[in-house]
């Protein structure tokens, strides 16, 4: 099965700063990678989809990009808000299993 | 208003059974792939299983020959049959909703634990 490694697994910022969340797969996936924001006590969010591509209503300040290997989820001005963990998920090798990455917890510091 | 709302869950002792389901609204249920992906507290996603629309079904290495999923799109409801249960089976339980490996809808999750 692919492997998705995420880092950091934590991170602390500060109000408007620009924050950075790595995915890497044990192989190459395309561009077939998603990006999601989980809030304490409530169910995931889809915030990237297919690597770069913002989901309707999400703030531009999320953005994600990469390709193959190696994927990039950056948020330009962190908020208050955003206080949350953040998943990658491959989807290369449809239908099963869809892997995880491990999760980003953001706090601010 | 899209709304998925996962029931059954509760506390069940080592080697009992479950029957997680999932009704659906506010979207065409049949044209979605349905999902149960898992999460035990203070742990991250884990997917647990998938049927697709033309109702073939997949299963994680976890769970293979222990869980059922099942879908009724009539009903729009989705449904985990959970057997043999262990207590590494103890999770938060969510449904959730796909095009193509993407998971555009969730529900709020339903919990499993068990335990003696």
């Amino acid at each position: 099965d692919i492997q998705m490694t995420q880092s950091p697994s934590s991170l602390s910022a500060s109000v408007g700063d620009r924050v950075t969340i790595t995915c890497q797969a044990s192989q190459d996936i395309s561009n077939y990678l998603n990006w999601y924001q989980q809030k304490p006590g409530k169910a995931p969010k889809l915030l990237i989809y297919d690597a770069s591509n913002l989901e309707t209503g999400v703030p531009s300040r999320f953005s994600g990009s990469g390709s193959g290997t190696d994927f990039t989820f950056t948020i330009s001005s962190l908020q208050s808000e955003d206080i949350a963990t953040y998943y990658c998920q491959q989807y290369d090798n449809l239908p099963r299993p869809l892997i995880f990455g491990g999760g980003t917890k953001v706090e601010i510091k | 208003e899209v709304q998925l709302v996962e029931s059954g869950g509760g506390l069940v002792q080592p080697g009992g059974s479950l029957r997680l389901s999932c009704a659906a609204s506010g979207f065409t249920f049949r044209s979605y792939d349905m999902h149960w992906v898992r999460q035990a507290t203070g742990k991250g996603l884990e997917w647990v299983s998938l049927i697709d629309t033309a109702g073939d079904t997949y299963y994680a290495d976890s769970v293979k020959g222990r869980f059922t999923i099942s879908r009724e799109n009539d009903k729009n409801s989705l449904y985990l049959q959970m057997n043999s249960l262990r207590t590494g089976d103890t999770a938060v339980y969510y449904c959730a909703g796909a095009v193509t490996g993407r998971f555009d809808y969730w529900g709020q999750g339903t919990l499993v634990t068990v335990s003696s």
